[in-house]
């Protein structure tokens, strides 16, 4: 089946840095999503990517869908404390395919210190 | 509120027990997803809805499991003859239609003893 290898695993950074993770895939992605996810909650959506190529941001967030389909990066710049969690990437097969379960990575786990 | 409901919020039961997990999606999305997560893992695939019926269900690990959604609104995942290894976060996602970005409950935190 499909894997995707995010990484770094985890990063502890100082407040004010840049964040940059990234997710591989041995599959090609029609579309790509990034999640943040919070102890005791649900994975929010933080930005959706459909076209390779595509840079798209979302305030200090921006996100590219690489041009082989096959990897995406999350950048986030001038890190604030909550910005702590877990970060995943999530790829999509073509809609109507009957396979449109995400496929997710692994997770980073930001932790920053003041 | 608007979002993706589920509950309950925890489940504890023993194993070998019956479990019923339910999911409220937002309003008028027509897709609907369960994923199950285990701790320090991204959430796995397990089935997904279009309207009534189950258009993908290749992640459901074995027949212990099933999920329904005779509404095309409500969906219930049903877990029979529960095992300790079937302890997870169960997660519902919707969209508002297949291929649209997909919005998440808080999950319910299945606890087999």
């Amino acid at each position: 089946g499909q894997q995707l290898n995010q990484s770094p695993q985890s990063m502890f950074i100082q407040e004010g840095e840049d964040v940059s993770m990234n997710c591989t895939s041995s599959s090609i992605f029609n579309t790509w999503l990034w999640y943040k996810q919070e102890p005791g909650e649900g994975p929010v959506l933080l930005i959706a990517l459909y076209k390779a190529g595509e840079l798209t941001s979302n305030g200090r967030l921006t996100a590219q869908f690489g041009i082989t389909r096959k990897d995406s990066f999350l950048n986030i710049s001038a890190s604030i404390p909550s910005d702590v969690g877990i970060y995943f990437c999530a790829g999509q097969e073509e809609s109507g395919g009957g396979a449109d379960g995400l496929t997710f990575g692994k997770g980073t786990h930001l932790i920053i210190q003041p | 509120g608007a979002g993706v409901s589920q509950t309950p919020s925890n489940k504890v039961t023993e194993k070998g027990k019956y479990v019923e997990l339910r999911c409220d999606p937002i309003s008028g999305h027509t897709a609907l997803y369960w994923y199950r997560q285990s701790l320090g893992q991204g959430p796995e695939f397990l089935i997904y809805f279009q309207g009534t019926g189950a258009a993908d269900d290749s992640g459901l690990p074995n027949d212990r499991f099933f999920a329904v959604r005779p509404e095309g609104s409500v969906s219930t995942l049903k877990i029979q003859r529960t095992e300790r290894g079937d302890s997870a976060v169960y997660l519902c996602a919707s969209s508002l239609s297949p291929g649209q970005p997909q919005h998440f409950g808080d999950g319910t935190r299945l606890s087999i003893l």
